[in-house]
């Protein structure tokens, strides 16, 4: 149990376009997502918090007007990067935290991570 | 903010031991995790340990926590070729802190 999905696995996209990366918790009730971002060999960054139904909570330095957050159900959270430009190109993390069949896990059970690459 | 230190990188041979050491600065973490991440995958977690124990045995896996030191180990005992990957700590319980994680390379 506590799976989580990303999708895509991979895009690419032209700059000056806009992209969409959704997760979700697969068999479990997320009340809680992060958003991380890694560049190559390097940590996660976590970008935003969201829980399920209301804003997003930005880490400083992130541009809440572009990366835009949507948590609008217990198992659905979408990033979506607006205006993308080649600097954007990293890979996206998500973690999804809240109830599973066997109680509330207060662990972050992370996705597979979206590599965008902005041409 | 809080901060976290690990070393680098770690190369061990196959059957060995491996020890991956981690410092924090945050001492009001409840839990501390250790990640592991293999190559463009995302973070899986292994285990973890709550802020007051000394020691977690999980299989291979042992951790300590020297919490006035602020200093979490990772062992990993009989180590294989499949537990090369990049392996995180992070205190944290509403938010997780990233260090840059130790890359363990084990070669046969």
């Amino acid at each position: 149990g506590a799976v989580v999905s990303q999708h895509p696995s991979r895009v690419i996209c032209k700059s000056g376009t806009s992209v969409k990366i959704e997760c979700r918790s697969l068999d479990f009730q997320a009340t809680t997502m992060f958003w991380y971002r890694q560049f190559p060999k390097q940590s996660l960054m976590l970008m935003a918090t969201s829980n399920e139904g209301s804003k997003a909570t930005y880490e400083q330095g992130v541009e809440k007007d572009k990366f835009l957050i949507n948590h609008a159900s217990l198992t659905l959270s979408t990033l979506t990067v607006t205006s993308a430009h080649p600097e954007d190109s990293s890979f996206y993390i998500c973690s999804a935290r809240g109830m599973t069949s066997g109680g509330p896990r207060d662990e972050q059970f992370f996705g597979p991570g979206t590599r965008l690459t902005v041409l | 903010g809080e901060d976290v230190e690990q070393s680098l990188f770690l190369s061990v041979r196959e059957g060995d031991s491996s020890v991956i050491n981690c410092t924090y600065t945050d001492s009001s973490s409840t839990y501390l995790y250790w990640y592991k991440q293999e190559p463009g995958a995302g973070l899986q977690l292994l285990t973890y340990i709550f802020s007051n124990m000394d020691m977690k045995q999980d299989q291979r896996l042992t951790v300590l926590l020297n919490k006035k030191d602020k200093h979490l180990s990772l062992r990993i005992a009989d180590t294989q070729t499949g537990d090369s990957a990049i392996y995180f700590c992070s205190p944290g319980f509403q938010k997780l802190v990233f260090g840059t994680g130790t890359r363990l390379l084990v070669s046969p």
